[in-house]
């Protein structure tokens, strides 16, 4: 079974800071790993994916994750942070490679950004 | 591409009465995905459809939950009779089933059973 572990459900940073948001995954098998965003009253939108290609994985909007297989984790970073990077993030795991296309999203980080 | 549509915004209703909440795809996508979403549980997928048939229902809460998938381009979530507990924002989403491609969420549905 597949599972996803955020180490805190809010983190608050001053703008320009580094975000880091932590997570941890548990699979039995090669992992494919998801950051999805979700802001106020939307949808969840996908940031980035780990296929198994590189590790050091770039997303949309200055994000980027490492994928560490020693350490189980897929830890979402940002070098500065913005106004506009207010919204809740979530990690998500799915099989790779088999037939289950079911994501497992962790319990989600709030993230609050101040000026 | 509109995205994946998903309707009402917003449904509040009293306990006991039928709720349907509607979604349609993205054209050409073969998954279909219901996810429920709450505070005390986090993000939960319900149920999901390939080319239109049920695959995995094992997190469909009770019997009181159906879905269904009567062609590719729209299913519906029905909850009859709906409860307090089952509040919570309910999310559709959809993919296209060629490798590990992405999954696009709608707005999702905000219900309130009082």
């Amino acid at each position: 079974a597949q599972s996803v572990t955020q180490l805190g459900s809010h983190v608050s940073v001053s703008e320009g800071a580094l975000v880091l948001l932590r997570c941890n995954y548990s699979s039995s098998v090669p992992p494919y790993l998801f950051w999805y965003v979700q802001y106020p009253n939307q949808g969840l939108q996908l940031l980035l994916k780990y296929t198994s290609a590189a590790t050091l994985v770039k997303g949309i909007n200055g994000f980027e994750a490492e994928f560490k297989k020693s350490e189980t984790s897929f830890h979402l970073t940002k070098p500065s942070a913005h106004m506009s990077d207010a919204a809740e993030y979530f990690c998500a795991v799915s099989d790779g490679g088999g037939s289950n296309y079911k994501l497992t999203f962790g319990k989600g980080t709030l993230l609050t950004v101040n000026p | 591409d509109a995205g994946v549509i998903q309707s009402p915004r917003h449904e509040v209703t009293e306990m006991g009465q039928e709720v349907t909440l509607r979604c349609k795809p993205i054209s050409g996508h073969d998954y279909l995905f219901w996810y429920r979403q709450t505070m005390m549980r986090g993000l939960e997928l319900l149920i999901y459809f390939n080319n239109n048939v049920p695959i995995d229902d094992s997190g469909m809460p009770e019997d009181r939950f159906s879905a269904k998938m009567p062609n590719a381009s729209f299913s519906t979530l029905k909850i009859q009779p709906s409860e307090p507990r089952d509040s919570a924002v309910y999310f559709c989403a959809s993919r296209l089933g060629q490798g590990v491609d992405t999954q696009y969420f709608g707005p999702g549905t905000r219900l309130t059973v009082l």
